[in-house]
């Protein structure tokens, strides 16, 4: 019973094009959304973050949108650089709660 | 600042062997989580710790998995005996849980890729 989906398993963008990793939740109680990325044989690095009580934060080239009502967010990279190529992992974490669930993940690839 | 740290790096070991696996947290940080990823289930949330305490166990497997935190600069997730479905690599993540609150996150170490034949 997955409570954070991603639902692309894989996903290849045009380097300079803008990349748009999505995610879905189930669970209504949670608050607080991140994104980490993760290259091989590394453990994942924190990216961007969203509280619940905004729709959107942006940090340089990434942007994270939340639609609560759909229970949906999406992080948007661009432009897309060869270094983005990882695999990107969608969390959300409860309220007052401090467990970070998290989605399988999306392998987003760069192409030149 | 070193980061979470955790050993083995990598772990080959026979069905029905015990396996230990260790973490370091961040100093200062008061939250532990064990995560463990598969290609199948993703990074699952198996454990995690507050204070040293277990706060929320629901992700362990079966009773052959047992996790430690005997005190707040060690920790240690053990499978006793071993099974080649336990192969995965498991990843311990610290945080200062107040902080995190407002913005800031979990660290992950390196991870232990752990085998079982």
């Amino acid at each position: 019973d997955q409570q954070v989906k991603q639902n692309s398993p894989s996903l290849s963008v045009q380097e300079g094009r803008i990349s748009i990793l999505n995610c879905d939740y189930t669970n209504s109680m949670f608050d607080y959304f991140l994104w980490y990325k993760k290259y091989p044989a590394e453990g994942p690095t924190f990216l961007i973050s969203i509280s619940s009580i905004k729709d959107k934060n942006e940090d340089g080239r990434f942007t994270v949108f939340l639609n609560k009502s759909a229970k949906h967010l999406s992080l948007h990279i661009v432009p897309s650089q060869p270094g983005d190529s990882a695999v990107y992992f969608c969390a959300a974490s409860p309220n007052r709660d401090d467990k970070i669930i998290f989605g399988k993940g999306t392998r987003l690839h760069i192409l030149p | 600042d070193a980061g979470v740290i955790q050993s083995p790096r990598h772990e080959v070991t026979e069905m029905g062997q015990e396996v230990t696996l260790r973490c370091k947290p961040i100093s200062g940080h008061n939250s532990l989580f064990w995560y463990r990823q598969t290609m199948m289930r993703g990074l699952e949330l198996l454990i995690y710790f507050n204070n040293n305490v277990p706060i929320d166990d629901s992700g362990m497997p079966e009773d052959r998995f047992s996790a430690k935190m005997p005190n707040a600069s060690f920790s240690t997730l053990k499978i006793q005996p071993s099974e080649p479905r336990d192969s995965a690599v498991y990843f311990c993540a610290s945080s200062l849980a107040l902080q995190r609150r407002h913005g800031n996150t979990i660290y992950f170490g390196e991870g232990s890729w752990l085998t079982v034949v």
